[in-house]
């Protein structure tokens, strides 16, 4: 079954806008993170943002802020006054507690393109 | 932050050759490694949890006999390709967690490329 799911294979947004990136994720393990990667045409997975579980509040980091909303089980990525710089596939993932191995799975990915 | 690194980072081998991909973490221990392949505009797939010091833990489908895992001590974990074949040619990267840390994230290797020709 499908831990995560990004339905958005591609997104474009202008230059300076803000962009949300959908993730959807199922787990029945109470303890769970969830994190966004960006990955550059170079292959590095460059660490975005992580929410916990048990967060009450949003994460936030710089540009980068997480929607949370648990019941709907949904952890969207929204980025704010897009750059050309953030052109890249971007991945939602989940990593489960220890019932699950710690093992952090991957969504299928998003790539976005900044229009200048 | 946490770095990890990978070596090599771009391999190109013949076919039936057999390939080690080493991951250390450079400045913390990791008793857990994950090894995750990738090919060309998909996701990053899971292939085993590597465990300091015990038999990794393969994920389903993944052949054990064909990538065989070994994490021999807190900051080193290699995966080795055996006998690699054109359709092993892909994006293999390698994640550690620190286990000095609570709620920590994983830190990712910066990738090795493998082309099986």
């Amino acid at each position: 079954a499908q831990k995560i799911t990004q339905t958005q294979p591609g997104m474009f947004v202008q230059e300076k806008e803000a962009v949300t990136l959908d993730c959807t994720y199922d787990t029945s393990d109470p303890s769970y993170g969830l994190f966004w990667y960006k990955q550059p045409s170079s292959g590095e997975m460059i660490f975005l943002i992580y929410q916990g579980s048990y967060d009450q509040q949003n994460a936030t980091e710089g540009r980068y802020s997480l929607n949370f909303q648990k019941a709907r089980k949904s952890a969207n990525l929204v980025i704010s006054a897009s750059q050309l710089g953030d052109s890249a596939m971007y991945f939602c993932a989940m990593r489960e507690g220890e019932t699950g191995g710690f093992k952090t799975i991957f969504g299928a990915g998003t790539r976005l393109f900044v229009k200048a | 932050g946490a770095v990890v690194s990978q070596h090599p980072s771009r391999v190109i081998c013949k076919s039936g050759t057999s390939v080690k991909i080493e991951c250390r973490s450079l400045d913390f221990q990791a008793t857990t490694m994950f090894w995750y392949r990738q090919f060309p505009k998909q996701s990053l797939m899971l292939m085993a949890t590597s465990n300091e010091g015990s038999k990794a833990t393969y994920e389903q489908g993944v052949e054990k006999d064909k990538f065989l895992i070994n994490h021999a001590s807190l900051t080193l974990s290699t995966l080795t390709v055996a006998s690699a074949h054109p359709e092993d040619s892909s994006f293999y990267i390698c994640s550690a967690r620190d286990s000095g840390r609570l709620g920590e994230t994983q830190y990712f290797g910066p990738g090795t490329r493998l082309l099986v020709l």
